[in-house]
């Protein structure tokens, strides 16, 4: 079946901090890939995508790579700041048929100055 | 930028109560879906739409719950008789034609 694994928070770092979270996947066939951002009081945000084994998603300083080998897709950035406090989720689009996203729980992030 | 648009962005509703809420997707997508997140838990799927019909839902779309695109713009999700569980933040989304589900603001539903 699918499913996502999602690094547990809450997680706390420093301004300038190195991030990490880590996800990774079951699924069938060639999924999609993407985190997703949700800042306080607002809704999912699209973060990056990956849409093949060994791409590089990239926005606003984040990076993930879509490794088939390991099944992750683990969310970095290397210096964080405050406006970077949010929730993060993974998730996988199984394939490009319109079925539903797999979420991973989420995991919250505060950078404290 | 187009965007999913939800309303109302709070709901406060008795059980047994129905509610409808409602969705703008992006004018040009084909592909709807309703999600939902029970505090601190997961987001979860519930339904996709696709061409006037449900393509697929999930076991917590039973038979208290419908989904409707009654003109060309709107998408609503009916919850006939509400229960305390079904109290959530519920996300629309929609699709064109790449893999990427873009996601509205959410409607908070508290059932009491």
């Amino acid at each position: 079946g699918n499913s996502v694994t999602q690094m547990e928070g809450p997680v706390t770092l420093s301004e300038e901090a190195f991030l990490t979270i880590n996800c990774t996947y079951t699924a069938t066939g060639y999924p999609s890939l993407f985190w997703y951002v949700q800042y306080p009081g607002e809704g999912l945000q699209l973060l990056l995508k990956a849409t093949k084994a060994d791409d590089k998603g990239s926005n606003k300083g984040f990076e993930a790579t879509y490794r088939k080998e390991t099944t992750s897709f683990h969310l970095e950035k290397g210096s964080v700041q405050v406006s970077d406090s949010a929730v993060y989720f993974c998730a996988l689009s199984p394939t490009n048929t319109g079925n539903q996203f797999y979420f991973g729980t989420g995991t919250s992030l505060t950078v404290i100055p | 930028e187009p965007e999913v648009t939800q309303t109302p962005s709070h709901q406060v509703t008795q059980m047994g109560q129905e509610v409808i809420l409602r969705c703008v997707p992006i004018s040009n997508h084909l592909y709807f879906y309703w999600y939902r997140q029970i505090l601190g838990q997961k987001v979860e799927f519930l339904v996709s739409f696709y061409n006037n019909e449900i393509s697929e839902k999930s076991e917590i779309f039973d038979d208290q719950f419908s989904v409707e695109r009654p003109d060309g713009s709107n998408f609503t999700l009916k919850i006939r008789s509400t229960k305390l569980e079904d109290s959530a933040m519920y996300f629309c989304a929609s699709k064109g034609e790449s893999e990427t589900q873009y996601f509205g603001p959410g409607t908070r539903l508290l059932v009491l």
